[in-house]
């Protein structure tokens, strides 16, 4: 069964410190997200993302944040200033389309630990 | 308005009993809500799923209660096994927009021998 793949599964930071969350989406996907999860907390959707450009963004997505298809097949969420409170499990997911049939398909999450 | 309210946090639950599981929504315009499984270390997966103009959805073990005019549906699992410990989430999304979901709080499912 086709699978999103998030790389890495665990990352640290330092504080104030840029980092790149990467993902493969399913290849014949054309909707891709990120939601995010606070230890203990909810899953919180960041972004979604269609045809190269943000179709929606939640108010967590702020001017720190951005992502980027760089290649076709790459799905990237960079954060540029690290804070603690960034400390969360960060989940791509895609989809094949916008109809409800085509439900969402989600990655096993990177791990991000600001210290 | 965008809430969704997952009650209980947690739940144990003896191998062959009934899970109950209960959300309820603010928004009257959400017109989809899943039911997501999520096992440690793994992102969440759609388990099942129900539209409002049902007042129940039931595949195999697993059912959604809808009532639409209190606001709230319930994920019932029944004869539960130990491989369904999971965290579980609700969530409700508008299906007109770019779906993106509202998830609730989720809830620890733990089921004993």
């Amino acid at each position: 069964e086709p699978e999103v793949t998030q790389t890495p599964s665990h990352q640290v930071t330092q504080m104030g410190q840029e980092v790149i969350l990467r993902c493969v989406p399913i290849s014949n996907h054309l909707y891709f997200y990120w939601y995010r999860q606070i230890l203990g907390q909810k899953v919180e959707f960041l972004v979604s993302f269609y045809n190269n450009e943000i179709s929606e963004k939640s108010e967590i997505f702020d001017d720190q944040f951005s992502v980027e298809r760089p290649d076709g097949s790459n799905f990237t969420l960079k954060i540029r200033s690290t804070k603690l409170e960034d400390s969360a499990m960060y989940f791509c997911a895609s989809r094949q389309g916008l109809e409800i049939n085509y439900g969402y398909t989600f990655g096993s999450g990177t791990r991000l630990t600001v210290v | 308005q965008q809430q969704v309210k997952q009650s209980p946090q947690s739940l144990i639950v003896q191998k062959g009993g009934i899970s109950i599981i209960n959300c309820a929504y603010e928004n009257t315009a959400f017109d989809y809500f899943p039911w997501y499984q999520q096992f440690p270390g793994k992102g969440p997966a759609l388990l099942i799923a129900i539209r409002p103009d049902v007042s129940e959805k039931k595949e195999g073990r697993f059912t959604i209660s809808f009532n639409k005019s209190a606001k709230q549906f319930s994920l019932h699992i029944m004869d539960s096994q130990p491989g369904d410990s999971a965290t579980y989430f609700c969530a409700a999304t508008l299906t007109g927009g770019g779906n993106k979901l509202t998830f609730g709080t989720g809830t620890q499912l733990k089921v004993e021998l």
